[in-house]
Order: structure tokens, then sequence, then C-alpha cells
């Protein structure tokens, strides 16, 4: 059975700590895998990685796939309050078709104190 | 990037009656997704609704609890029939997953009492 887990499920730091939000993968025909950002309900988007070793960018945040372990990690240096969120990882499989379907992790809760 | 526009943002509604949500898209979508954020769990896709035919659904959801319409290319509908307080969710449309990323509408916050 595909899943996706992520880790850890809640974390707790202040303004100016840099977290690592990590994410595991089984899922067969693996075509990507992405992050998101939910404050509210609908979850933005942040990344997608396709190929191992290869960082993405976007201002404070980062992150990396590695295909080979299967996993993902999200960097967020200096955070600030506005970074509270839940982040979600979720891996698009192939279904035979030209648009895959998305398995997503429980995500993971950060909350950033001031 | 596709803007979509979902309503109702939120429901309280009464065990054994119905909720019609709505997923409306500023550009024309081959397939759109309904997904269910139960408290505390991850996204779980209800279906897959294409245009002209019936929606596709994923195991443990069934078309009669979960009825989908998708009329055109803009536009989708998911009803969840005869509420129980377990369908109490965040349930979300998206659409277009993978090419670049998927799209997600703000989401509609179901309590049944």
């Amino acid at each position: 059975e595909d899943k996706v887990v992520q880790s850890p499920l809640s974390l707790v730091v202040h303004e100016g700590d840099t977290v690592t939000l990590n994410c595991s993968y089984e899922v067969t025909n693996f075509r990507s895998l992405l992050w998101y950002k939910q404050e509210k309900k609908a979850p933005t988007f942040l990344f997608m990685l396709t190929s191992s070793g290869i960082e993405k960018k976007s201002g404070r945040l980062s992150s990396i796939l590695d295909k080979k372990e299967l996993f993902s990690i999200l960097n967020i240096t200096a955070t600030q309050t506005g970074d509270s969120a839940v982040y979600l990882c979720a891996v698009e499989a192939d279904r035979g078709s030209t648009l895959g379907r998305l398995y997503f992790g429980r995500g993971t809760q950060l909350t950033v104190w001031p | 990037s596709a803007v979509i526009s979902q309503k109702p943002s939120r429901d309280i509604c009464q065990r054994g009656t119905s909720l019609t949500i709505q997923c409306q898209v500023d550009s024309q979508v081959t397939m759109m997704f309904w997904y269910r954020q139960q408290p505390g769990q991850s996204l779980t896709l209800i279906a897959t609704a294409n245009q002209g035919s019936e929606a596709t659904y994923e195991s443990g959801f069934v078309i009669d609890k979960f009825p989908i319409s998708r009329p055109n290319l803009t536009f989708s509908t998911l009803t969840v029939s005869n509420m129980s307080p377990e369908d109490s969710s965040i349930y979300l449309c998206s659409v277009e997953a993978g090419v670049t990323e998927a799209f997600f509408g703000q989401g509609t916050r179901l309590t049944v009492v």
C-alpha cells in the first residue's frame, strides 16, 4: 500500500530558529514530490521535486529529494511567526494517465513563537 | 495558474441531511479532484471528476454517499449525502496535479451535528 510519512507531527520553535521537516515515502510509479503550506484550509504550493540531489530554494525555504533513500526534507531558516502552519508532503504517482494522483502525508504542525 | 472558487466556505448541518459543495475554476481543466481531510489527518482523495463521464471513486468511497457532477470543464459539485458526525471534515477540490502543482480551492469546513 502506498504511503507518505512525515515527521515530526508537530514542532514548536522560537523565531530565528532553523527547522527541518522530513517526508519519507513508499509509492509505486513515483513521478514527483510536492510540499505545501496549509494555514487554514487550502494548501498552497511550495515546491515540486522530481530529481535527486537538486535543491529547490525560495527565500528562507529550501527542499531536496533523495530518490534512492525515498525521502525529502524541507528546511526553513530564520523562522518567523508567519511560518506557523501545517506543512504537507505529497507524492505524485503515475496512474497510467497523463495526470498523476497525489498521496498526502499527515503533515507537520509547525508553531513559531515570538 | 488556476483560480478556484469553492463554496460554501463552511457549514453546520443536521445529521441525515445532504450538502452540495461547488467548485468553479477560472479556466478549462480536464480533471478535477475532490479530497477530504478529517481532523488531524492527511488529505484523502475521494474521487476524480472527468467532464462528460462518471467520476472515478477511490477505495472506501461510493457514489451513493458522495455523488459528483461535472457538467463542463470549469465546474464540479460534490454532495455529501445522509450526513453523520463522522462526515465532519474539510472538503477540498483541486485541479491538474502534476505538471507544475495542484491548485486547491479554499476548502469547505463541514460540521455535522
